[in-house]
Formats: C-alpha cells, sequence, structure tokens
C-alpha cells in the first residue's frame, strides 16, 4: 500500500532531551511538509521541503531542524531550544508543490515532554 | 500571502445539508481552493478542489461565484460521522516561489442527531 507513514503514534521525553521524529513515503512525492497542532488549534507550519537536500523555515521553525537526505524521508527533530514542545505533530507529502496540490497526511505522533 | 476567513464552528442536524462558506479576499489568479476535513488525532483528509464555478464529487460538492473570493463547501444530508473540523486553503505562495499549504483554525462541523 502507497502512503505516507509517521513513527511512533505515542512518545514521551523528559525536558532537555532532543527527540527525532520519523517521517517515510513511499508516494514517490516531491514535497513534503511538517505540522504542529495544540489542543483545538490548527495546523501551524514548522518546515517544508520541495526536493530533496532542500527545505523552508514555515511560520514556527525556531526549536526544530529537519533534513532531506532522501525522497522518501523528511524527519524532524524536537530540540531543547524548543520552548513548548508538546504536541500533536503531523507529517503530508505531495506530489509537487503547485497551485493544485493534495496533501496526503500522516496519522501523526503526539509528543509529551515530562 | 492569501489567508482565508471561516466561521470557527457550525452545529447541524443529520440529514440535513451543510454550508461552510470561506472568504479569500486576496486570493491570486493561479490560486486553487481545497477544502480538507480532519477527524479527532487523525491527520487532514483532502475532500475537494476547485478553481471556479462549481466541482462535485462523492463526497461534497464546492461553489466558487466568479469574484472567486469566497468559496462554499457543501455537504448533503451530513451524519454523525460528518462531525470534524473542516479546512479551507488557498495557494499560499511563499517567496521562494512555493506553496506552503498554510493551515487556518478551520471550522469545527458538530453534527446532533
Amino acid at each position: 500500500d502507497g502512503g505516507i507513514t509517521q513513527s511512533p503514534k505515542y512518545l514521551f521525553r523528559k525536558e532537555g532531551q532532543n527527540v527525532t521524529l520519523s517521517c517515510e513515503q513511499n508516494l514517490n512525492h516531491d514535497a513534503m511538509y511538517w505540522y504542529r497542532q495544540d489542543p483545538g488549534q490548527g495546523l501551524r507550519l514548522i518546515y517544508y521541503s520541495q526536493i530533496v537536500n532542500d527545505f523552508q523555515k514555515g511560520d514556527i521553525a525556531e526549536g526544530y531542524s529537519v533534513s532531506r537526505e532522501k525522497k522518501e524521508s523528511f524527519p524532524l527533530t524536537v530540540t531543547s531550544a524548543q520552548k513548548n514542545p508538546t504536541a500533536f505533530y503531523l507529517c503530508a507529502s505531495s506530489i509537487t508543490q503547485g497551485a493544485d496540490t493534495e496533501a496526503f497526511f500522516g496519522q501523526g505522533t503526539r509528543l509529551t515532554v515530562v | 500571502l492569501a489567508k482565508t476567513t471561516q466561521p470557527i464552528s457550525m452545529d447541524s442536524y443529520e440529514g440535513q445539508e451543510v454550508n461552510i462558506t470561506c472568504s479569500h479576499n486576496n486570493i491570486a489568479t493561479n490560486d486553487y481552493i481545497t477544502w480538507y476535513q480532519q477527524f479527532p488525532s487523525q491527520g487532514p483528509r483532502f475532500i475537494i478542489q476547485g478553481y471556479k464555478t462549481k466541482v462535485t464529487n462523492e463526497v461534497a460538492s464546492l461553489f466558487i461565484p466568479a469574484d472567486r473570493k469566497s468559496s462554499t463547501l457543501s455537504l448533503p444530508r451530513v451524519s454523525l460521522s460528518d462531525t470534524a473540523v473542516y479546512y479551507c486553503l488557498v495557494g499560499d505562495r511563499s517567496g521562494a516561489g512555493s506553496y506552503q499549504l498554510t493551515f487556518g483554525k478551520g471550522t469545527k462541523l458538530s453534527v446532533i442527531p
């Protein structure tokens, strides 16, 4: 089955630790995105990537880092510099970043920092 | 960057038609209008997309007036399973020329038995 996979579904970390969230897609999509969602809120864009080895900051990139070494993979690292890391994180991909793009989302990773 | 405005919430009884309107006064010539649905603790799912006039699929219809400054998502005969948050997106081209897929807060639709 083609799709986009995020792992793990739930993640617990101690304050001050870096943590990396996995996102893999086998849809052969060029563009990939990371979003953060807080309770009762919409999605806020953290980073996005149009192509391998290239990525841009979204609206709330501070305290996060990404890499895009392979087309299929776009891992997100939540660093200790992120002041409020507890949230629901969503990864998405689309075939391109054109005006008529349709994004496909993973099931999300719920990160809790204690 | 294009911005959208939607009602924060709506209630509807089962079996009724629901219309959710989105305002996008600054829509650009090349922008498409796309709607997503999100259930709790899940990623959003694409519903429908259009550029002008009317688009219909097996799930919904999308009405876009000639000036394209607004659009209306129409859900026919909603059921309890349509309770979700609905997001309206328009093309959000960054300075680098790529689309960022910016989501607003969406409209929380509650379907009542």
